[in-house]
């Protein structure tokens, strides 16, 4: 079974440019999460979605941050405009919400905004 | 106060060598518990789940101690393919948010 996707893999872009994040769950689940991690703070949740919805974004950054889930299978994270400081490794994870809660996640999207 | 503490680490051990894992947790409410691996540059992946009678899959064991709001991992008989970041996970909030650790850094050498 293919496992969470994500793409780009890799990402350099420059200050004040558009970045698109995205993610395609495991097929049959039905939550989805958005994390960033860096050495600094370590790995941190931005945004979770149930059955498409958004419901919590308390750790959405900034306005700068948004995120969409237009439907079960692809979810997108922009980042308009970036700063060096949104420089880190972004994760997808997607799991059963009625299963353990086990995560699974993707491979990450490794972004450097110079 | 981080609502989930980890030593750092690295702990640097050589094969078969008997390794520990501690951690705290802040939130008395949490309710799950877990810890994941993650090798350098790659994604998180669950290891094993927490139960509060302690549970052992492998060489590895993990226990519960809620009263203390301390989780523990023990590492047995290491491998050189055991080297990675332990990173311990409880869950917060009703939809069982996971709220993850520092990590912890093992390298094992032959």
């Amino acid at each position: 079974d293919a496992g969470v996707i994500q793409s780009p893999r890799h990402e350099v872009t420059e200050m004040g440019q558009e970045v698109t994040l995205r993610c395609k769950p495991i097929s049959g689940h039905n939550s989805l999460f958005w994390y960033r991690q860096t050495m600094m703070r370590g790995l941190e949740l931005l945004i979770y979605f149930n059955n498409n919805v958004p419901i919590d974004d308390s750790g959405m950054p900034e306005d700068r941050f948004s995120a969409k889930m237009p439907n079960a299978s692809f979810s997108t994270l922009k980042i308009q405009p970036s700063e060096p400081r949104d420089s880190a490794v972004y994760f997808c994870a997607s799991s059963h919400s009625g299963l353990a809660n086990e995560q699974f996640f993707g491979p990450g999207t490794r972004l450097t905004v110079l | 106060r981080k609502e989930v503490e980890q030593d750092p680490g690295p702990f640097n051990v050589p094969e078969g060598a008997t390794v520990a894992f501690n951690c705290t947790y802040s939130n008395s409410a949490s309710q799950s518990f877990f810890w994941y691996r993650q090798d350098c540059r790659k994604e998180p992946k669950l290891l094993m789940s927490v139960y509060s009678s302690g549970n052992e899959d492998g060489r590895f064991t993990a226990q519960l101690n809620r009263a203390s709001q301390y989780i523990s991992l023990l590492i047995r008989d290491s491998k050189l393919s055991d080297s990675a970041t332990y990173l311990c996970v409880v869950t917060a909030g009703g939809y069982n948010k996971l709220i993850f650790g520092a990590g912890t850094r093992l390298a094992v050498h032959p």
